[in-house]
């Protein structure tokens, strides 16, 4: 069983376009995150829920929007989708917010923008 | 402001050579934590270890140890005797009291047979 998994893996589009990736938890966690990793593999947060409640958004377009339907989904909507959008996305998940408990990742989706 | 640095961007050494990540952390808070997470070829972030401001013992865990010193704001990760399998880019993450991670800019680790 997955503890954290993400659709597709790979995503490959044209400039302009939207497109939807899925994250899904089975951990009974409370707070899940996206992040984007460029080609660098420099890492950094975009958004993070907590209980289906948006607590941090980073400066992102607001092309970006998540979605949380309940607490174990987080999907990452993108609309109108540019080069530089080009990334790996990666949803996480931490047991509550107020916690030092570690993240743990999902396999990540590699989105290239043609 | 709070910030993680890991100056060495690549690091080369031959199987089993020991070999040290270095991790220099920023932050004024008083409590906090600090992680180190493996990225493989694969891609998978996958989390090795978690210490607490106020906890300076080093851990071990099989080949893997880890230095945490408050002194010098640093938490170096150490590999003894590498192997092939440890090739891979090693992140150090800071987390502070809003909760966020900060994280390294990572360093990637070659082991060469």
């Amino acid at each position: 069983d997955t503890a954290v998994s993400q659709t597709p893996k790979y995503l490959v589009t044209q400039m302009g376009n939207d497109k939807s990736i899925k994250c899904e938890q089975n951990l009974g966690h409370d707070t899940m995150y996206w992040y984007k990793q460029d080609s660098k593999k420099f890492l950094k947060i975009m958004f993070s829920y907590n209980n289906k409640e948006l607590i941090i958004n980073e400066t992102v377009p607001n092309r970006f929007s998540p979605k949380s339907p309940d607490k174990a989904h987080l999907n990452l909507h993108i609309n109108s989708l540019e080069l530089g959008d080009s990334a790996v996305y990666f949803c996480a998940s931490s047991s509550r917010l107020a916690s030092y408990n570690e993240q743990f990742f999902g396999p990540g989706t590699r989105l290239t923008v043609l | 402001a709070q910030k993680v640095t890991q100056a060495q961007t690549e690091i080369s050494v031959v199987e089993k050579e020991d070999v040290t990540l270095d991790c220099v952390y920023e932050t004024r808070d008083t409590t906090y934590y600090l992680f180190w997470y493996k990225q493989p070829p694969s891609g998978e972030l996958v989390f090795l270890i978690r210490r607490n401001s106020f906890d300076e013992q080093n851990e071990i865990s099989g080949r893997y140890s880890w230095n945490f010193q408050k002194s010098t704001s640093s938490f170096n990760f150490t590999i003894t005797a590498s192997q092939v399998v440890d090739s891979a880019v090693y992140f150090c993450a800071l987390r502070d009291s809003n909760y966020q991670l900060i994280w390294g800019a990572g360093t990637k680790l070659i082991i060469k047979p």
